[in-house]
């Protein structure tokens, strides 16, 4: 069974940092491209960025740009996502989601519950 | 780079719901459809344009014409209320969602 869990989510203040953490199994992690997806309470998905198998990184957003950083650890089946100067318009549910192996667009077949990130001091 | 979508609409029970999402990038890339229940994570339902996953409903079905892509959900029922988002990857743009389109089943 393929699973993907979040962790590392919680309450900062505006300019602070946080380090969230996707663990999976039920797959081979290394054959996967990955993503990070938020959505602030109440609205919509934003696509925050993406990393291929090898650690190298598909994109970010704009909004993440200079702030935000991806990365993986394969031998620990592990994604990561890096917050600094975060703001409070950064408050959200972030997902960790995986790349759909086979299809074009880069889509995402399999998420993970979502760890909630509040920015507010 | 925005895919818009029509921000609600209201079904009953075994009638056809096609949900749209509109935007110049899907001329040239493929659109993915994803399915999030009140609470839940989302659940990709349609990638490629037209592709079910394994699990998926045939009721669910998906087509793009180039600047319109649309979801089809025939013969709806009340499990199939959510919120559906689209969404494409472009080499220049990267990856965007559409703005959603929440399904009301009445």
């Amino acid at each position: 069974e393929v699973k993907l869990v979040e962790s590392g989510g919680g309450l900062v203040e505006p300019g602070g940092t946080l380090r969230l953490s996707c663990e999976v199994s039920g797959f081979k992690f290394d054959d996967y491209g990955m993503h990070w997806v938020r959505q602030p309470p109440g609205t919509g998905l934003e696509w925050v960025a993406g990393i291929k198998w090898n650690g190298d990184e598909i994109g970010q957003a704009a909004f993440a740009k200079g702030r935000f950083r991806v990365f993986r650890y394969n031998p620990e089946k592990t994604l990561f996502l890096q917050l600094s100067s975060l703001r409070p318009e950064d408050t959200a549910f972030y997902f960790c989601a995986r790349e759909h192996s086979s299809a074009s667009g880069r889509p995402v077949d399999f998420w993970g519950q979502g760890t909630l990130v509040t920015v507010a001091s | 780079y925005e895919l818009t979508q029509t921000p609600s609409m209201s079904v009953s029970p075994g009638e056809t719901a096609t949900i749209s999402c509109s935007g110049d990038e899907l001329r040239t890339n493929y659109c993915a459809w994803y399915q999030q229940k009140s609470g839940q994570s989302p659940v990709l339902v349609i990638y490629n344009d037209d592709k079910r996953p394994a699990g998926i409903p045939e009721r669910f079905s998906g087509s793009n014409s180039g600047t319109s892509a649309t979801l089809t959900i025939s013969g709806i029922q009340a499990v199939d209320e959510a919120d559906y988002y689209c969404q494409a990857w472009d080499i220049n743009t990267l990856y965007v969602f559409g703005t959603g389109t929440k399904v009301t089943v009445l």
